[in-house]
């Protein structure tokens, strides 16, 4: 069974320009959720999205949006760059059944904003 | 507002010395709490997950409990693979929102 999907690994980005990260979950999970993880900050919540809505958000501001597929897929859009950016972004599904709630997470895109 | 507090943030210990991670948590309403392993520069790698007061589980040298403010991370006689920062996480309510703590760095020398 084919694992958290994410493109791509690495993206060098100077400020003011936007950037689109790609998640492709495990097959059969339908909640994708997103974070931002920092050396200081530890992994942060940005969004999460199940059968194409958004149903939580973290307190991020504007700039960082998501969506969702009909097939499950995600991708998160961040515009206008800021060097306070750079994190690896993180993308994890779930099942979501009863009982079943764990995240399995995805290898990251390493973000970097010069 | 949820928080989650690991202790300690880095632990060293030598190979088949026996310790403890903790996880303190400060939620209403728990639904879930979740120990991650991650290895540098990979995504986090699921491990247990808790869902109520005085609840086990094991894995291999891993063994994790719950109390009604905390989770420990039991590592008996830990070995070098086991070296990674362990995460801990509380899912609160409904839906995926789920809080990380910032994780404990363990290494194990040889």
């Amino acid at each position: 069974k084919a694992g958290v999907t994410q493109t791509p690994r690495y993206l060098i980005k100077t400020r003011g320009q936007q950037v689109t990260l790609s998640c492709s979950p495990i097959s059969g999970h339908r909640s994708v959720s997103w974070y931002q993880q920092t050396p200081g900050q530890g992994l942060q919540f940005l969004f999460e999205y199940f059968s194409e809505t958004q149903r939580n958000k973290g307190n991020f501001p504007g700039r960082f949006s998501g969506r969702q597929f009909s097939n499950s897929r995600s991708e998160m859009n961040v515009s206008t760059l800021e060097l306070g950016d750079s994190a690896l972004y993180l993308c994890a599904s779930s099942l979501e059944i009863a009982g079943d709630d764990e995240q399995f997470f995805g290898p990251g895109t390493r973000l970097t904003v010069l | 507002e949820d928080q989650v507090t690991q202790s300690p943030e880095a632990l060293r210990l030598q190979e088949g010395e026996s310790s403890s991670l903790n996880c303190s948590y400060t939620v209403s309403g728990l639904r879930g709490l979740f120990w991650y392993r991650q290895d540098p520069g990979k995504g986090p790698e699921f491990l247990f997950t808790l869902y109520s007061a005085g609840e086990e589980k094991e894995k291999e040298r891993l063994k994790a409990t719950l109390t009604k403010k905390e989770s420990f991370l039991h590592i008996t006689a830990p070995k070098p693979e086991d070296s990674a920062t362990y995460l801990c996480a509380v899912q609160v309510g409904g839906y995926q929102k789920v809080t990380f703590g910032i994780g404990t760095k363990l290494q194990v020398i040889p």
